[in-house]
């Protein structure tokens, strides 16, 4: 079975600042980890995926991830947060065979101006 | 087109109604999906159907009854609801299964409320 889970309900940062959403991942298979967005009123958008090729993966929006096994983690950031990126932020994984998609409880991302 | 569509956006409904949600993509994309999302949590995983038929079933009470007329579209047809089943419903939709693999791509969803 696979689980993520993000630490951190809610993060702040100043327009203009690093962000950092946290995720770790626990899983018997191989994973593939995504993280989503969710804009107010509306469905979830991929940011990005990693699917075993390369460790560092850039997204939409100026988002990256890097999948790092040793740590269990799949941390996203950016570095220069935009007011338009305020959003609740989704850590989500699946394994090879298996059909279901897994999400985390979410991080809720507030830009302060 | 690269859109799920679903209606209606918002919907009010007694325990004693029978409503329907529909959803639709014209992506060519042959497994669809309903999610449940409560206030504040992430997306649960109730249906998925894969070339229009039921795939999984996660153990959803059967006031819930998911049909999938052909490949485009998807319907949650709802009776007898009770107030805790109040939620945002999403459907998505991937290439096939192995979308868990690969994207899936969201509707706005439908914000039911039951009264």
């Amino acid at each position: 079975a696979q689980s993520v889970t993000q630490l951190g309900s809610h993060v702040s940062v100043s327009e203009g600042a690093l962000v950092l959403l946290r995720c770790n991942y626990s899983s018997s298979v191989p994973p593939y980890l995504f993280w989503y967005v969710q804009y107010p009123n509306q469905g979830l958008q991929l940011l990005l995926k990693y699917t075993s090729a390369a460790t560092l993966v850039k997204g939409i929006n100026g988002f990256e991830a890097e999948f790092k096994k040793s740590e269990t983690s799949f941390h996203l950031t950016k570095p220069s947060a935009h007011m338009s990126d305020a959003a609740e932020y989704f850590c989500a994984v699946s394994g090879f065979g298996n059909e279901k998609l897994t999400f985390g409880t979410g991080t809720r991302l507030t830009i302060i101006p | 087109d690269t859109e799920v569509t679903q209606t209606p956006k918002h919907l009010v409904m007694g325990m004693t109604n029978k409503k329907s949600l529909k959803c639709e993509q014209h992506m060519g994309h042959r497994a669809m999906y309903w999610y449940k999302q409560k206030a504040k949590k992430p997306p649960e995983l109730m249906f998925v159907y894969s070339y229009e038929k039921l795939s999984i079933n996660e153990s959803v009470p059967s006031r819930f009854s998911p049909e999938c007329p052909n490949s485009s579209l998807l319907n949650l047809h709802l009776h007898a609801l009770q107030p805790e089943d109040s939620a945002l419903y999403l459907c998505a939709s991937s290439q096939d299964l192995r979308g868990t693999r690969e994207k899936l791509f969201f509707g706005s969803g439908t914000q039911l409320s039951v009264l």
